[in-house]
């Protein structure tokens, strides 16, 4: 089966780094993806790492450690907007993708 | 980035009747789609995968009467929720993949049945 840990809630302040972290258990294994999600739409994609290393995508960047089934999301100068649910998924199979439960992100002034 | 299009975004239905809704890749075939369901601060649900021009692969615990999935066209799903209960009120979302690890979300149906 697939498992995926990422915490619940994080909260941060205008300017500031947050780094959202995620741990995984997965039979087979391609690739982490990461998702933002507003409240009420839809998600929307972010990045994907598919080998180990970091990935820089703007203000974004997200990081993968194969060897640790471990990834994280990073977010610098974060904004008011930023505040949403991101979600870390795995990619199983050539198109399959499990989601994370979610992390809330609270951006405060 | 690709496109995916869902329509209706809102939908409010009497208990008893049927509920379609439609799923569109609008710049890129997508033989295979995705159906979500997501309840109020939870995670994305897949419910079942939708494959052009075969039957869907439905989730456990997913009833394929209730939760009718075509896919007609290498543009196209549907999902008709049939019968439709109050317990059936949530968001729907479907999904398209377009590259590795990259998925593309409709706008999502919100779904009241009253």
């Amino acid at each position: 089966g697939q498992s995926l840990e990422q915490p619940s809630e994080v909260t941060a302040v205008e300017g500031a780094i947050v780094q959202i972290n995620c741990t995984y258990q997965t039979s087979g294994f391609y690739g982490l993806s990461w998702y933002q999600q507003h409240d009420g739409g839809a998600p929307t994609f972010l990045s994907y790492n598919g080998l180990d290393g970091l990935e820089e995508t703007g203000r974004f960047s997200s990081f993968l450690s194969r060897s640790d089934s471990y990834g994280y999301l990073l977010l610098q100068e974060l904004q008011m907007k930023d505040s949403a649910s991101y979600f870390c998924a795995v990619r199983s199979g050539y198109s399959t993708l499990t989601f994370g439960k979610g992390t809330m992100l609270l951006v405060s002034p | 980035g690709a496109v995916v299009s869902q329509h209706p975004s809102r939908v409010i239905c009497k208990s008893g009747t049927s509920v379609k809704i439609e799923c569109r890749s609008l710049d890129f075939q997508a033989t295979t789609m995705f159906w979500y369901r997501q309840f109020p601060k939870q995670s994305l649900m897949l419910m079942a995968t939708s494959n052009e021009g075969s039957k869907a692969t439905y989730e456990q615990g997913v009833e394929k009467d209730k939760f009718l999935i075509n896919h007609a066209s290498l543009t196209l799903s549907t999902l008709t929720v049939t019968s439709a209960h109050p317990e059936d009120s949530s968001f729907y979302i479907c999904s398209a993949i377009e590259g590795p690890g990259r998925a593309f979300f409709g706008q999502g149906t919100r779904l009241t049945v009253v």
